[in-house]
């Protein structure tokens, strides 16, 4: 078990060129999550897949962003015409099981710096 | 709707010293409470969770019991240690939700 890995780490872009992040969660967990996290605050929540189905948006995830998981398995975030508002650290994670007890793991985050 | 509130910081203690961070919630329905620390440039680690009122959550050292008289979650240890420094968060997700409520995180910083 290598725990949730998302790619890369760190990304520094042009004001409107898009970017993608993927993440690989632990393997047999079928719910997967795409939080946002701004210096200073806690994460908020973006989107969220069971299996390879989309079951949930935030508000915060506007028609810029784009959510995949096409087989169940991996994930990616694209970001399409980048603004300097979308500077932060997007989180993956990953949890087994529909029990809202079940523990959710994050990865190391995507550090995004958008100049 | 859900919320999380947790105590400002930044929080600086001595080697050995105890800790509390405070968390309290809103919720509609009965959450699971969550801490989670993030170490420096590092990602979320969840620490330690209780599921139902007066639940006990513990782990290295820390502790927290799920007060739903009081709504509060409070986090505790009885003995820092400089490793311990680290961005502590509280989080709640209602039963049958999907997403974590965060609070905006505590940064503590122990002092040798």
């Amino acid at each position: 078990d290598t725990g949730v890995s998302q790619n890369p780490r760190h990304k520094i872009t042009k004001r409107g060129q898009n970017v993608t992040f993927r993440c690989d969660p632990i393997s047999e967990h079928n719910r997967l999550y795409w939080y946002r996290q701004t210096l200073g605050q806690g994460p908020e929540f973006l989107t969220y897949f069971q299996n390879e189905a989309q079951l949930e948006k935030s508000r915060l995830l506007s028609d810029r962003f784009s959510a995949e998981r096409p087989k169940g398995s991996f994930s990616t975030l694209e970001i399409q015409r980048t603004e300097q508002g979308d500077s932060a650290m997007y989180l993956c994670a990953s949890s087994l099981g529909a029990n809202s007890g079940n523990t959710i793991y994050f990865g190391e985050g995507s550090w995004l710096t958008v100049v | 709707g859900d919320s999380v509130t947790q105590m400002e910081g930044p929080v600086t203690l001595s080697e050995e010293a105890f800790l509390t961070i405070n968390c309290t919630y809103t919720a509609t329905g009965y959450p699971s409470l969550f801490w989670y620390v993030q170490y420096p440039g590092e990602g979320l680690q969840l620490l330690l969770k209780a599921t139902k009122a007066d639940d006990k959550g513990s782990n290295k050292g820390f502790e927290a019991t799920y007060r739903k008289e009081t709504t509060s979650f409070h986090l505790e240890k009885g003995s820092v240690q400089v490793s311990d420094s680290a961005v502590y968060f509280c989080a709640l997700i209602e039963t049958g939700a999907n997403n974590l409520f965060f609070g905006t995180g505590t940064r503590l910083t122990v002092i040798p």
